[in-house]
């Protein structure tokens, strides 16, 4: 399995300009996580979806985010305006039902 | 509600030299426990998972955890660290209802040669 696929791997932006991550969870998981970390942070849930239903989105900074999961195998998390306190590492993590959580390998995030 | 502390920010060890990083659990009931580790510009990889079997875990690249319910704790140890040992681990616990994860501050070890 190539396990979770995230892109873009990197991305840089200025200020105001919408940004778009992707990610492909593991074939056959039906939960999928986004978080973002920061040296302030640390590791933050952002957001969470069972069998494509967003079920807890508590942590999602403010309304300039939103992710969707329109299929079982592809979810993104939109910033719409991005902001330089925006920048971070953002994964993106699969499992089935309480097993272990399988993360990609992040997209780093640079907001100008 | 279930959280995790991890005691140490930093753990500085020699190479060759035993490995300790030091977690503590707050749960009402049993919990599941995860170690993950974190190289630099790397995604978190699954170190070991306690699930209420055997009380002592072993996981990849020689590390090990035991769950100890009396002190509630699940330190990781290593008999030898290696360089490659240097990364950032994180403590987690899965909470009591839904797969959400609750993660520690996370421990940076450095291995000095």
């Amino acid at each position: 399995d190539a396990g979770v696929i995230q892109s873009p791997r990197h991305e840089v932006t200025e200020m105001g300009q919408e940004v778009t991550l992707r990610c492909k969870p593991i074939s056959g998981h039906n939960s999928l996580f986004w978080y973002r970390q920061t040296m302030m942070r640390g590791l933050e849930l952002l957001i969470y979806f069972n069998n494509n239903v967003p079920i807890d989105d508590s942590g999602m900074p403010e309304d300039r985010f939103s992710a969707k999961m329109p299929n079982a195998s592809f979810s993104t998390l939109k910033i719409q305006p991005s902001e330089p306190r925006d920048s971070a590492v953002y994964f993106c993590a699969s499992t089935t039902g309480r097993e272990t959580q399988y993360f990609g390998p992040g997209t780093r995030l640079l907001v100008l | 509600a279930q959280s995790v502390t991890q005691l140490d920010s930093h753990v500085s060890v020699s190479e060759g030299t035993p490995v300790l990083l030091r977690c503590n659990y707050s749960s009402s009931y049993s919990p599941s426990l995860f170690w993950y580790v974190q190289h630099p510009n790397k995604g978190l990889q699954l170190l070991l998972k306690y699930t209420s079997a055997a009380t002592l875990v072993k996981g990849i690249n020689g590390f090990e955890a035991e769950f100890k319910k009396s002190e509630t704790s699940f330190h990781l140890t290593k008999p030898s660290a290696h360089m490659s040992d240097a990364a950032e681990y994180f403590c987690v616990v899965i909470l009591e209802y839904g797969n959400k994860l609750v993660f520690g501050a996370g421990t940076i070890l450095r291995v000095k040669s």
